[in-house]
């Protein structure tokens, strides 16, 4: 099984910062990696599809990158409506895995 | 498109419970779907696929216990769980993949919570 990494587990970041969550696969899954945006008591949200493409909708303030297995989602200028758990998933191959999560939280 | 789970509860450990997952505003025939689960306050766990050629994956936590269905005349997803233990207790969201088994999960339901101890 592809086992997913994610730093840091916890973040805590003001209105207005840029902030770096990173995502690491245990073996090259080249661009087969999604985030997702999950608040609480909600469903996750699809934010970014093959590392790097944002699905419709989501503000221009998020970007991700990556290949391999070194994957990164970038947030410019929080707004106060990002804060929430991001998770990284992989679908190069079953089963398919999500690192722990990444909680932002205010500061 | 909406996805709406219903059949969660409590049940006892070695007990077994129906989900079902009734998808609406898109050819449902189409599309393979998941399952995808989340322990109180933790991650996600992915538990099972259908393709839409009934093709099934499963995790090895549940393989042999749980069997994942569709009926594409009613627009539904199942998920039969039978050997029910204790950590099996999670909110379970069924989720639409977007091109394919191995693709992003773009649509995903509200969740519905299984609670399983004695």
């Amino acid at each position: 099984d592809i086992q997913m990494t994610q730093s840091p587990s916890s973040l805590s970041a003001s209105v207005g910062d840029r902030v770096t969550i990173t995502c690491q696969a245990s073996q090259d899954i080249r661009k087969s990696l999604n985030w997702y945006q999950q608040k609480p008591g909600e469903a996750p949200r699809l934010l970014i599809y093959d590392a790097s493409t944002l699905d419709t909708g989501v503000p221009s303030r998020f970007s991700g990158g990556g290949s391999g297995t070194d994957f990164s989602v970038i947030i410019t200028s929080l707004q106060p409506e990002d804060f929430a758990t991001y998770y990284c998933q992989q679908y190069h191959n079953v089963p398919i895995t999500f690192g722990p999560g990444t909680r932002l939280e205010i500061k | 498109v909406q996805l709406l789970e219903s059949g969660g509860g409590s049940e006892q450990p070695g007990g077994s419970l129906r989900l079902s997952c009734a998808a609406s505003g898109f050819t449902f025939g189409s599309y393979s779907m998941s399952w995808v689960r989340q322990s109180p306050g933790k991650g996600l766990e992915w538990v099972s696929t259908i393709s839409h050629r009934y093709d099934l994956s499963y995790a090895d936590s549940v393989k042999g216990r749980f069997i994942i269905s569709r009926d594409d005349s009613k627009n539904t997803l199942y998920l039969q769980m039978s050997s029910l233990r204790p950590e099996d207790t999670a909110v379970y969201f069924c989720a639409r993949l977007w091109f394919g088994d191995l693709s992003p999960f773009d649509y995903w339901g509200q969740g519905t919570l299984v609670t399983v101890s004695p």
